[in-house]
């Protein structure tokens, strides 16, 4: 079965740049999007389509693609940013969805 | 404004059945693709099953053959059927609306949780 790849964690000092990145064979072919988790919460969508923000998301969130990797990056890290993220996609055939294994950002 | 509210929830035994319902307001369910993701306690996001504005129903390999993704247009109902359940399905369960492309999760409900346990 289909598999996105992300690093289990990844550290930064507050007002510093956080890049997670995220791997998967059918990512040239499938859009990817990106869930920010907090404790306690539901997930919440922070980028869509690659690149694209939802209102309501701050600027310092973007995202970019190349190739089979996608990178979710947040410029100006704050406190607050501290959570889970999440990337998912579809499968070539856009069938399946899939999520990757979870990336826990922790702000020093 | 567009609200899904999931109920059905508790403690099962393993082997049972149990139907959990996602209850939408301010969108038509069939217009839009639902879906329902699952945490494990402690663990990530897995997609569990989706059902298409068209009525196309697919599912993980997790639970090919144990669960059922149904609506009912009448109530603005999602539902999740489970049968044959496992320990390994113990997770709280979210039911999900796209939002932008029809594969994203743009919308989440506050989830159910579910336990497998004898």
């Amino acid at each position: 079965s289909y598999e996105l790849t992300q690093p289990p964690s990844v550290s930064v000092s507050p007002g510093q740049t956080a890049r997670i990145t995220c791997s998967g064979d059918a990512l040239p072919k499938q859009y990817a999007y990106w869930y920010q988790q907090k404790p306690g919460q539901a997930p919440v969508l922070v980028i869509y389509k690659d690149s694209e923000r939802p209102s309501g998301i701050p600027e310092r969130f973007s995202g970019s693609s190349s190739g089979t990797t996608v990178t979710l990056t947040i410029s100006g890290v704050q406190a607050e940013d501290e959570a889970d993220y999440y990337c998912q996609s579809a499968d070539s055939s856009g069938t399946y969805m899939v999520f990757g294994g979870g990336t826990k950002l922790t702000v020093l | 404004e567009v609200q899904l509210v999931e109920s059905g929830g508790g403690l099962i035994q393993p082997g049972g059945s149990l139907r959990l319902s996602c209850a939408a307001s301010g969108f038509t369910v069939s217009s839009n693709y639902m879906s329902w993701v699952r945490q494990a306690p402690g663990k990530g996001l897995e997609w569990v099953s989706v059902i298409y504005s068209g009525g196309s129903t697919y599912y993980a390999d997790s639970v090919k053959g144990r669960f059922t993704i149904s609506r009912d247009n009448s109530k603005n109902t999602l539902y999740l059927q489970m049968n044959s359940l496992r320990a390994e399905d113990t997770a709280v369960y979210y039911c999900a609306r796209d939002r932008y492309s029809g594969y994203d999760f743009g919308y989440w409900g506050q989830g159910t949780l579910v336990t497998v346990s004898s």
